[in-house]
């Protein structure tokens, strides 16, 4: 199976700042990655799809880029509503593996 | 609008069984894969289970094989999942969500509200 890493699992920003969170493929998934934002007691939010694709209705202040197995999720912007748990996923296999999670807070 | 709904989630004892359902709406159900994914008490998402559109390939994950059973019934657009042999760590909120595929990848575009399963004594 497909191990997913995502770092740092927490990170506490100002308004403004650029934030960006890593996800590591325990082997090669080429572009074939997704990210979610999740907050408290919601369910997950699809965000991005093929690593860079952004879903329709997403704020452009996220960004994705990355293939192979080191990937990249940037918020440019941080904002107030930003603040949530995003999670990676694999999409080489179906189903998918997710990365453990990471935090966002705001200062 | 794509609407996913899940229902049957509840408190059952170690060992007992559990039948989950989500109906889905405002997309063409029998066109999409869908899976089940649980997020545990304050932890990560897991996928547990997935099937095809007609439901002729079913997946399952390590963790619930031969103990979970994804079907469909694409006449009332409803999903289930039969859980039996339940444990604790069984415990989750369980989401139903639609399958994409895109290029190549399978996404999860649309999800529900999720159902909360107590496993307990």
């Amino acid at each position: 199976d497909i191990q997913m890493t995502q770092s740092p699992s927490s990170v506490s920003a100002s308004v403004g700042d650029r934030v960006t969170i890593t996800c590591r493929a325990s082997q090669g998934i080429s572009s074939w990655l997704a990210w979610y934002q999740q907050k408290p007691g919601k369910a997950p939010n699809f965000l991005m799809y093929a690593a860079s694709s952004l879903q329709s209705g997403v704020p452009s202040r996220f960004s994705g880029s990355g293939s192979g197995t080191v990937f990249t999720l940037t918020v440019s912007s941080l904002q107030p509503e930003d603040s949530a748990t995003y999670f990676c996923q694999q999409a080489n296999t179906f189903p998918g593996t997710f990365g453990g999670g990471t935090k966002v807070e705001i200062k | 609008e794509v609407q996913l709904l899940e229902s049957g989630g509840g408190l059952v004892q170690p060992g007992g069984s559990l039948r989950l359902s989500c109906t889905g709406s405002g997309f063409t159900f029998s066109s999409y894969a869908v899976s089940w994914v649980r997020q545990g008490p304050g932890k990560g998402l897991e996928w547990v289970s997935g099937i095809s559109g007609s439901g002729g390939s079913k997946y399952y994950g390590d963790s619930v094989k031969g103990r979970f059973t994804i079907s469909r019934d694409n006449s009332k657009n409803t999903l289930y999942l039969q859980m039996n042999s339940l444990r604790a760590e069984d415990m989750a909120i369980y989401y139903c969500a639609r399958v994409i595929a895109t290029g190549g990848g399978y996404y999860l575009d649309y999800w529900g509200q999720g159902t909360l399963v107590t496993v307990s004594s």
